[in-house]
């Protein structure tokens, strides 16, 4: 059964790089039909998808945040990971690493990490 | 972009009561949808996928039916378990989630 962990600094400073670890086991990540994504949450809000990155490197970003993510993968490890430039207090968050499961009708997200808070505070 | 609303967004319910959450899309772009539950503290479970398949595990009062741009989640008789956040998601968008308390 795939289980996902987040990783990463719980504490980032104002227009640095926020730089979490997404660690996959119980499964490989080279699945055709399986994305990997990131997912984060405000305090106290709702769901925003960030982006996912599939196992030939291809990658779908959240237009809103195109400009500052890049979800990057190690199949040798099994993990992914998440960059997210010049981080501002709107980014602090639980962010979560979850597998994507995608047909031509839809998606949905399962398994999920157990999510990581990210504040973003100097 | 599409956009999912959730109504009601706040409900407050009894044990033993058939509670009913609607997922409204701004467009017909597929008729499949997936429900999720959330609890405090914890991440998001996927309770239901392509509209109406229960995940593994989840009790069979949970169902979804739908198709359009209106879907919906029904609890056939809540148990206390049940208390907590429900989001609806299609695509890369969620719905802003409907918080189901006790009355």
């Amino acid at each position: 059964q795939v289980q996902l962990q987040e990783s990463g600094p719980g504490l980032v400073k104002p227009a640095q790089t926020l730089s979490l670890t997404c660690s996959v086991s119980g499964g490989s990540m080279n699945s055709g039909g399986n994305y990997w994504s990131w997912i984060r949450q405000h305090p106290g809000r709702g769901l925003e998808w960030i982006g996912y990155i599939y196992y030939s490197g291809g990658t779908y970003y959240n237009p809103s945040l195109k400009n500052r993510v890049t979800i990057l993968l190690d199949t040798t490890k099994n993990q992914f990971s998440l960059r997210l430039s010049s981080v501002t207090a709107a980014d602090t968050a639980v962010y979560y690493c979850a597998r994507e499961i995608s047909m031509v009708r839809g998606n949905w997200f399962d398994p999920w990490g157990q999510g990581t808070l990210v504040t973003v505070s100097s | 972009d599409i956009q999912l609303t959730q109504s009601p967004s706040n409900l407050s319910a009894s044990l033993g009561d058939r509670v009913i959450i609607t997922c409204r899309a701004s467009q017909s772009i597929s008729d499949w949808l997936a429900w999720y539950q959330q609890k405090p503290g914890k991440a998001p479970k996927l309770l239901i996928y392509k509209t109406s398949s229960l995940e593994t595990g989840v009790p069979s009062r949970f169902s979804g039916s739908g198709s359009g741009t209106e879907f919906t989640l029904t609890i056939s008789s809540l148990q206390p378990e049940d208390f907590a956040t429900y989001y609806c998601q299609q695509f890369w968008t969620f719905g802003q989630g409907t918080k189901v308390d006790i009355k």
